[in-house]
């Protein structure tokens, strides 16, 4: 079974600040994509970045950045210098391929809610 | 413009009423996907659909039905059985490679009175 752990329910920080947003997760496929999704207040899920377990690359994205690390089964999401349009509940989802089947369901963490103050 | 669209924004169901939540999208895509959210919850999966005429049970079914008689259509219906419908349900859909992205459209809320 597939699990996602965001241990953060809340944040705030103020705006300009740096802040990371945790996510563990729990899989013992070896093939699986990660992701991460921003929900506004207006509640749309909007698709931030996905990777796939065999591309643990960091990357950025202008004021976004990811860290992949397979040892600690971690996918941490970095916001540089925050801004109140930021603010938003972020849920990081894994995805396994599942054999016979091919659904790619989704299964995702409870999520992280960020405030950010002007 | 290309998307999902999910009908309507907000839905108010009464004691014993069954109700369908609309979902369409013009992506040319072949999967879609119902999911509920709950406050400070995350989303979980209702039912998918791989193929047109064709769909699977996901984790939390009971007391919904679905259909998918065409590529761009996959209704929900939450039925009477259903005793806590009280939720923001959200519908996606994903391409039919093995490696796409899920896309959500802007959901619905549904509301009992």
């Amino acid at each position: 079974a597939q699990k996602v752990t965001q241990a953060q329910t809340e944040i705030s920080v103020v705006e300009k600040e740096d802040v990371t947003l945790d996510c563990v997760y729990e899989t013992r496929d070896t093939t699986y994509y990660l992701f991460w999704y921003k929900q506004p207040p207006s509640g749309e899920l909007v698709f931030l970045i996905r990777r796939n377990s065999f591309d643990e690359q960091n990357e950025i994205s202008g004021r976004y950045s990811w860290n992949f690390q397979k040892s600690t089964s971690s996918f941490n999401f970095t916001i540089t210098a925050s801004q109140v349009v930021d603010s938003a509940v972020y849920f990081c989802a894994l995805s396994v391929p599942y054999s016979g089947a091919g659904s790619y369901q989704l299964t995702f963490g409870k999520g992280t809610k960020l405030s950010v103050i002007p | 413009d290309g998307g999902i669209t999910q009908s309507p924004k907000y839905l108010f169901r009464k004691e014993g009423q069954n109700v369908t939540l609309s979902c369409e999208q013009n992506l040319n895509h072949d999967a879609m996907y119902w999911y509920r959210q709950d406050p400070g919850q995350g989303l979980r999966l209702i039912y998918y659909s791989q193929i047109v005429n064709d769909f699977q049970k996901g984790d939390i079914a009971e007391g919904y039905s679905v259909s998918r008689e065409k590529k761009e259509s996959f209704p929900l219906t939450v039925t009477s059985a259903q005793k806590n419908p009280t939720a923001f349900y959200l519908c996606a859909s994903r391409r039919g490679s093995r490696q796409e992205t899920q896309y959500f459209g802007p959901g619905t809320r549904l509301l009992v009175l």
